[in-house]
C-alpha cells in the first residue's frame, strides 16, 4: 500500500509564503498530484510531478524528489481566497488512474 | 473541457430510504469513474472505481450491497445508497478520468452532500 504524511495545519500571514511538504512511502510511483479543496466544494487541480525537479505554475510551485520520497508545495503571495485544504495525491504503476490522497493540509492565512 | 457534473448537490432523507447520486462526465468519454467520501475536516476516501460495462472495484472495509454503483456508458455512472442510516451522512464525490491523459489524472465533480435523519 502507500503511505502519504503531510501536516494537519498551517497558519500564515497574506503576502507571505507557505509552503507545504508531502512525503510518501510507495512501491511503483507514477506521479504526485496537488489539489485545492475549499470547505464544501470539490477538489481543484493545481500541479502534477512525475520526474523530480520543479513545477511554477503563478503563485504556486510544486516541488518533487523521487529519491526521497519527498514533494512539496509553495503558495507565494499569500491571499485571503488562499485559505483551504491542499491534498497531495499518489498515483501508482499498474492501478490504473487511482489515485491514494493523503491527509491533507489546511492552511489558514490571517490578514 | 472536462468538466464533471453531479446530481443532487444536496439531499436530505430519512434514515431507511435509499438515495440515487449522479455522475456525469460533460464533454469527454470516462474511461474510468471513481466514487470518494469525505468525512468533516478529513481528507478523500476511495470507495469504489468503476469501469464502464464491467462491476466496480470496491476498497476493503466498503460495503458493495450498501453502496450500489452502476457505470452504463461513458459518462454516467450512479452511486446508490441503500437502505441510508444517519451514519452515512457525508459529502460524496465522484471524479472521472480519460483516455490518453497522464496517469492518475482526474477531474472532480462538485459533490453531493448527503443528511440521512
Amino acid at each position: 500500500g502507500q503511505n502519504i504524511d503531510q501536516p494537519t495545519e498551517m497558519t500564515a500571514t497574506e503576502g507571505a509564503i507557505v509552503q507545504i511538504n508531502c512525503t510518501y512511502q510507495t512501491s511503483g510511483f507514477n506521479g504526485l498530484f496537488w489539489y485545492q479543496q475549499h470547505a464544501g466544494e470539490a477538489p481543484t487541480f493545481l500541479s502534477y510531478n512525475v520526474l523530480d525537479g520543479l513545477e511554477e505554475k503563478g503563485r504556486f510551485s510544486s516541488f518533487l524528489s523521487r529519491s526521497k520520497g519527498y514533494s512539496y508545495l509553495l503558495l507565494k503571495e499569500l491571499q485571503m481566497k488562499d485559505s483551504a485544504s491542499y491534498l497531495c495525491a499518489v498515483a501508482v504503476r499498474g492501478a490504473g488512474n487511482k489515485l491514494t490522497f493523503g491527509g491533507g493540509t489546511r492552511v489558514l492565512v490571517k490578514p | 473541457g472536462a468538466v464533471v457534473s453531479q446530481h443532487p448537490s444536496r439531499v436530505i432523507c430519512k434514515s431507511g430510504t435509499s438515495v440515487k447520486i449522479e455522475c456525469r462526465s460533460l464533454d469527454f468519454q470516462a474511461t474510468t469513474m471513481f466514487w470518494y467520501r469525505q468525512f468533516p475536516k478529513q481528507s478523500l476516501m476511495l470507495m469504489a472505481t468503476s469501469n464502464e460495462g464491467s462491476k466496480a472495484t470496491y476498497e476493503q472495509g466498503v460495503e458493495k450491497d450498501k453502496f450500489l454503483i452502476n457505470h452504463a456508458s461513458l459518462t454516467l455512472s450512479t452511486l446508490t445508497v441503500t437502505s441510508a442510516h444517519p451514519e452515512d451522512s457525508s459529502f460524496y464525490i465522484c471524479s472521472a478520468s480519460r483516455r490518453g491523459g497522464p496517469n492518475g489524472e482526474q477531474f472532480f465533480g462538485p459533490g453531493t452532500r448527503l443528511t440521512v435523519l
